[in-house]
C-alpha cells in the first residue's frame, strides 16, 4: 500500500524567506508520481508541482521546487522567496502508476507567512 | 475557461438522510475524480469516472455511489448518512485518464454536515 508522511503540521515563516515542506513516501511501485498541491482557506485544491519516479531531475515550476531523493523516498517541497499569499496548507500525494487521478495524499502542512 | 463547478456548495443533512452532490468539470474534460477531505481522515480517494465508467475506487462503503453523464458531470450519491459523514467532498477533472501526469483541476468542494 502507498503511504505519504508529512511530519510538519505547521510551519511559520518570515516573509521572503525560502521554506522546505517535508515529505516522505512508501511505495514498492517502481512507476509512481509524486505531488504537491495548496489548499487556501476556500477550500479549493490548487496544483503546484509534479515529479515522476523515472524523472532524473528536480521539476521546478517558478518558486517552487521539488527535492526528489529516490533512495531515500523523500520529495521536499522548497518555496523560494515566500510571500503572505503563501499561507495556506500544503499536500504532498502519490499516484500509482504516472497517472494522477488517484492520488493518496498526506496529512498536510499548515504554512504561516508572517509579515 | 470555467473551472470545476461543485454545487451546492454547503448542506446540512440529517443521519439516515440521502444527498446528491453534483460536479460539472472543465469543458473538455472527461475524467471526474471525486475525494473526501475530514480533519481525522484527511483526504481520500473516492471514485473515478472516465466516459461515464467507473475506473477507480477507494475504500468506502456500498452508500457512496457516483456516475458519469455523457456530458463528463458527475454526480456522487451518499446514501443513510451518518454522522461520519460529515466532510469536505471535492471534485476533480482532467482531460484524460490513466497516464495523466498534468494537474487535478479541483473545484471548491461541497461542504456536508451531517446532523
Amino acid at each position: 500500500a502507498q503511504k505519504i508522511t508529512q511530519t510538519q503540521p505547521g510551519m511559520f515563516v518570515q516573509e521572503k524567506e525560502a521554506v522546505t515542506l517535508d515529505c516522505t513516501y512508501d511505495t514498492s511501485d517502481q512507476s509512481y508520481g509524486l505531488f504537491w498541491y495548496k489548499q487556501p482557506s476556500s477550500g479549493e485544491m490548487i496544483f503546484l508541482i509534479y515529479q515522476g519516479s523515472y524523472d532524473e531531475q528536480n521539476a521546478t515550476e517558478g518558486r517552487y521546487s521539488l527535492n526528489f531523493q529516490k533512495a531515500r523516498k523523500s520529495a521536499n517541497l522548497v518555496i523560494s522567496a515566500s510571500q503572505l499569499g503563501d499561507s495556506a496548507m500544503y499536500f504532498c500525494a502519490m499516484s500509482r502508476g504516472q497517472g494522477a487521478q488517484k492520488l493518496v495524499f498526506g496529512q498536510g502542512t499548515r504554512l504561516t507567512i508572517n509579515p | 475557461k470555467a473551472g470545476v463547478t461543485q454545487t451546492p456548495r454547503y448542506l446540512i443533512k440529517t443521519r439516515g438522510q440521502q444527498v446528491t452532490l453534483s460536479c460539472s468539470p472543465i469543458s473538455g474534460h472527461r475524467s471526474v475524480s471525486w475525494y473526501q477531505q475530514t480533519p481525522g481522515q484527511g483526504l481520500q480517494f473516492l471514485f473515478e469516472y472516465f466516459s461515464e465508467t467507473q475506473r477507480n475506487k477507494g475504500n468506502f462503503p456500498g452508500r457512496f455511489s457516483g456516475r458519469q453523464f455523457s456530458n463528463s458531470r458527475s454526480e456522487m450519491n451518499v446514501s443513510t448518512l451518518e454522522l461520519g459523514d460529515s466532510a469536505l467532498y471535492l471534485c476533480a477533472s482532467s482531460p484524460t485518464s490513466g497516464g495523466w501526469t498534468g494537474e487535478l483541476f479541483f473545484g471548491e468542494g461541497s461542504r456536508l454536515t451531517v446532523l
